[in-house]
């Protein structure tokens, strides 16, 4: 079946624009999650939903950063202003619900600001 | 706050060498343990995990992991490595209190043919 997918797989953009990167779950999942990988890091948590609930923030590194998801399925995270240091690989993921991990990753989404 | 600690960023091995990487974790209760793999141009994939019950645990490819509550573990182990091992792996936490899965800084795997 299909797993997890994300677009763009690479996105160039000049600093100071913004940038939307979709993700499509896998069919049934209710968790969703985004993380964000840079050079010699981990991966960093940004935002996580669950069903109908309100999504954990927590990660979010500044209001520029913004995420939804649409139905309980697509999630667009939302990218405003872009700034050199947001340049990382944007991974999304999925699970069948919360409690029942392991995450499902799709490609990621290499974003390099000029 | 939740964190997970890969002391070793990069291992070089040749083949048929042994294979063990560090993963510590600081959250003292409940905690669901993972080490995931992601192979050069690929995307992340589970590698093994551990939820419960026997603390060793086995996954695909040969690996296996030992769970050492005391110690706040959860080595990742190989008897032999092969070229095709050559990738990077993490450790991941989820804790029911943190609400999240907290990634290591990861380790780069590379094995000399």
């Amino acid at each position: 079946g299909a797993g997890v997918s994300q677009s763009p797989s690479n996105k160039v953009t000049e600093k100071g624009k913004d940038v939307e990167l979709r993700c499509d779950p896998i069919s049934g999942h209710t968790a969703l999650y985004w993380y964000r990988q840079s050079l010699g890091q981990g991966l960093e948590f940004l935002i996580y939903f669950q069903g109908n609930s309100a999504p954990d923030k927590s990660g979010l590194p500044s209001d520029r950063f913004s995420a939804e998801r649409t139905g309980g399925s697509v999630s667009t995270l939302t990218i405003q202003r872009t700034q050199q240091e947001d340049s990382a690989v944007y991974l999304c993921a999925s699970s069948y619900d919360r409690g029942n991990l392991p995450l499902h990753f799709g490609n990621g989404t290499r974003l390099t600001v000029t | 706050a939740q964190s997970v600690s890969q002391h070793n960023h990069h291992v070089i091995l040749s083949e048929a060498a042994s294979l063990e990487l560090g993963c510590n974790y600081s959250y003292g209760g409940t905690v669901n343990l993972f080490w995931y793999v992601q192979y050069p141009g690929q995307h992340l994939q589970l590698l093994l995990k551990y939820f419960s019950g026997d603390p060793l645990v086995k996954g695909i490819k040969g690996f296996e992991a030992e769970f050492i509550k005391s110690k706040f573990s959860f080595n990742l182990r190989k008897p032999s490595v092969q070229w095709s091992d050559t990738a990077e792996y993490f450790c991941a936490v989820f804790s029911g209190s943190a609400r999240q899965l907290t990634f290591g800084s990861g380790t780069q795997l590379t094995v000399l043919p």
